[in-house]
């Protein structure tokens, strides 16, 4: 059974620093690994997605890596501002298939304190 | 924003009453999905839809039923609703061209008190 563990659970770091999130993953067999944004009492947003023949992705000031033999993503925030205070999900897909079933993370708490 | 609504946004009900949460898209996509987020758990998948009228089950879909009649509306029924299905319930949906990566599309969510 595909288990998705996102630590630390919450972070705190001040303004401007470079930081990483990490997300492990028991089962290597996926067919891509997100990222998703979710602010307090909102839905989810995507951020990144990384198909499961790739091994990282950029936006902006966010880049998402992905080693599948090792069950590993990391999602590094640089130049972190308080605009990024979120809870940062890591969600893979379930198996080979296509049907887009996703396997959450419980995600990491990020505050980003001015 | 991707066309997604969800009715109603909150609700107050009471154990042993049925319960449907609606899911509206304006994006006419394909596949549509109904999750929970609770403390500890993370979001779990409860239904999803991947066609008007074809639907299947997520792991946590015991007390749940769903139906699809309209590619636009995806709608979650809670058959008799328990203290343990108090949580927020968040609609997706999603284009369906996974090879092409494309992502699911959340909508704002309802939060579901059952007392």
């Amino acid at each position: 059974k595909q288990e998705v563990t996102q630590i630390p659970a919450a972070l705190s770091v001040p303004e401007g620093e470079n930081l990483v999130l990490n997300c492990s993953f028991t089962d290597s067999a996926i067919y891509n690994l997100q990222w998703f944004r979710q602010d307090p009492g909102k839905g989810l947003t995507s951020l990144l997605l990384i198909q499961s023949s790739q091994r990282e992705q950029t936006s902006g000031r966010l880049n998402a890596s992905l080693d599948k033999s090792s069950g590993r993503s990391t999602l590094y925030i640089a130049a972190s501002q308080p605009g990024d205070s979120a809870t940062y999900l890591c969600a893979v897909s379930r198996g080979s298939s296509n049907t887009g079933k996703l396997i959450f993370g419980q995600g990491t708490t990020l505050q980003v304190k001015p | 924003d991707a066309g997604i609504t969800q009715s109603p946004r909150h609700k107050v009900t009471e154990t042993g009453t049925p319960v449907t949460l609606r899911c509206h898209q304006t994006e006419n996509h394909r596949y549509m999905y109904w999750y929970r987020q609770d403390p500890g758990h993370g979001l779990r998948l409860i239904h999803y839809s991947y066609g008007v009228k074809d639907t299947d089950k997520g792991e946590v879909s015991d007390g749940y039923s769903v139906s699809r009649s309209k590619t636009e509306d995806f709608l979650l029924t809670l058959e008799s609703a328990t203290s343990s299905q108090t949580s927020v319930y968040f609609c997706a949906i999603s284009p369906g061209q996974f090879l092409r990566g494309e992502t699911q599309y959340f909508g704002p969510g309802t939060r579901l008190l059952v007392l």
